[in-house]
């Protein structure tokens, strides 16, 4: 089936650095994709739509300046947390839907902790 | 249940029993849902999906039923096997696809030999 990969699974940075994390559809090319941030025990957020060739969607509330995504290609979205907090500690995944297919495929996610 | 604070609701039930995991959604507007398994430290997996022209569909061991009148989805799981522990979401979308999801509260199953 379709695979999606995300690079890292953990990180951790200090405070005031940045983190660039990576989503890939390995078998499939994907011109839209999703990332979701996931606090412990709780729901996933949408953050943004990833857009090849064009900006990126935000969600309301969603600071596009502190996470900077960028749609390389038909199979690289890439979300950097920039000027990193404590408070963005998180686990943020992606999503990616074929081209022309309904099912999204996840990400295995990525641990970020801020230090 | 509604989850309060930080706390998932947890559904604890006996090996081999069947499970029914429920999922309040928020949109009238929604046409298109989808039940996903996500284990710990894992990404979400895709389990069924049901639209909205629809209110009960069949996969192998699980059954999702849709009640639109009241914005009610629920999952069953028929003989509960200990690898069906994990945190199950539900999760709604207009224009039915499986980009752009609004995820429930989710529910933690625990499955007890």
């Amino acid at each position: 089936g379709a695979v999606v990969s995300q690079h890292p699974s953990r990180v951790i940075c200090k405070s005031g650095t940045s983190v660039k994390i990576e989503c890939r559809s390995l078998d499939f090319q994907a011109t839209t994709m999703f990332w979701y941030r996931q606090f412990p025990k709780q729901s996933l957020m949408l953050m943004a739509t990833s857009n090849e060739g064009s900006k990126a969607t935000y969600e309301q509330g969603v600071e596009k300046d502190k996470f900077l995504i960028n749609h390389a290609s038909l199979t690289l979205s890439t979300l950097t947390v920039t000027s990193a907090h404590p408070e963005d500690s998180s686990f943020y995944i992606c999503s990616a839907p074929k081209q022309g297919g309904t099912e999204a495929f996840f990400g295995q996610g990525t641990r970020l902790t801020v230090v | 249940g509604e989850s309060v604070g930080l706390h998932l609701p947890t559904l604890s039930v006996q090996e081999g029993d069947n499970s029914i995991i429920n999922c309040a959604y928020s949109n009238s507007a929604s046409d298109y849902f989808i039940w996903y398994k996500q284990e710990s430290g894992k990404g979400p997996q895709f389990i069924i999906d049901i639209r909205s022209n629809m209110d009960k569909r069949q996969g192998q061991r699980v059954t999702v039923l849709l009640n639109k009148t009241v914005k009610h989805l629920s999952l069953q799981i028929a003989a509960t096997q200990p690898g069906d522990s994990a945190v199950y979401f539900c999760a709604e979308n207009l224009g039915g696809s499986q980009g752009n999801l609004i995820f429930g509260k989710g529910t933690k199953l625990s499955v007890k030999p």
